[in-house]
């Protein structure tokens, strides 16, 4: 069955700091492949995604993330976070799925000054 | 465009009431879902649409949870009737077909069920 792993629950990164959110998928065929952020009280805005081609894709707010077939993985990053930064971070992965998209269990990002 | 409308934004209702949930898609697209999210059981799949005929609806907690897609443009969730362990931010989103499925998220509406 296909499924999203997001390993890390809870992660604090100082401000200025570089950021990398794991994502592993389960998947039979290449998937689609997305990013989504949620700030606190809001609901969740596309980051970026992957559908084919250039594996490391670039998304907004200085985002990107690297597909790696060989490692099932699509890690999110950031080369320097900022405070604004801090939300909840969800993969996703669809695509012969009748429209559906399967989330991870996210991952909560704290920004320390 | 818009974006996905919910309306309320907030609900506070009493245990036995019946609580109506509404949603209007991006227009154009096909697909609509609706999601509940927990602290609990993080974000969770309840039903979804496509060309406003129910596909899946396994994820509806029972039979207490209704869901209608009478046009294009317009879905309800309905609880009824409400139980505490109902309260959540339930949310609304739609897709289109043929651009990879990528769903486009309303702001929530938060239910509080006393």
């Amino acid at each position: 069955a296909q499924s999203v792993t997001q390993p890390d629950i809870h992660i604090t990164v100082s401000e200025g700091a570089s950021l990398e959110l794991r994502c592993n998928y389960s998947y039979g065929a290449t998937p689609y492949l997305f990013w989504y952020v949620q700030s606190p009280g809001q609901g969740l805005q596309l980051l970026l995604k992957y559908f084919s081609g250039d594996t490391l894709v670039q998304g907004i707010k200085g985002f990107e993330a690297e597909f790696k077939r060989s490692q099932s993985s699509f890690n999110l990053r950031k080369p320097s976070v900022h405070w604004s930064d801090a939300a909840e971070y969800f993969c996703a992965v669809g695509r012969n799925q009748g429209g559906k998209l399967i989330f991870g269990q996210g991952t909560e990002l704290s920004v320390k000054p | 465009d818009a974006g996905v409308i919910q309306s309320p934004r907030h609900e506070v209702t009493e245990m036995g009431q019946e609580v109506t949930l509404r949603c209007k898609p991006i227009s154009g697209h096909d697909y609509l879902f609706w999601y509940r999210q927990t602290m609990m059981r993080g974000l969770e799949l309840l039903i979804y649409f496509n060309n406003n005929v129910p596909i899946d609806d396994s994820g509806m907690p029972e039979d207490r949870f209704s869901a209608k897609m009478p046009n294009a443009s317009f879905s309800t969730l309905k609880i009824q009737p409400s139980e505490p362990r109902d309260s959540a931010v339930y949310f609304c989103a739609s897709s289109l077909s043929g651009r990879g499925y990528e769903q486009y998220f309303g702001p929530g509406t938060r239910l509080t069920v006393t």
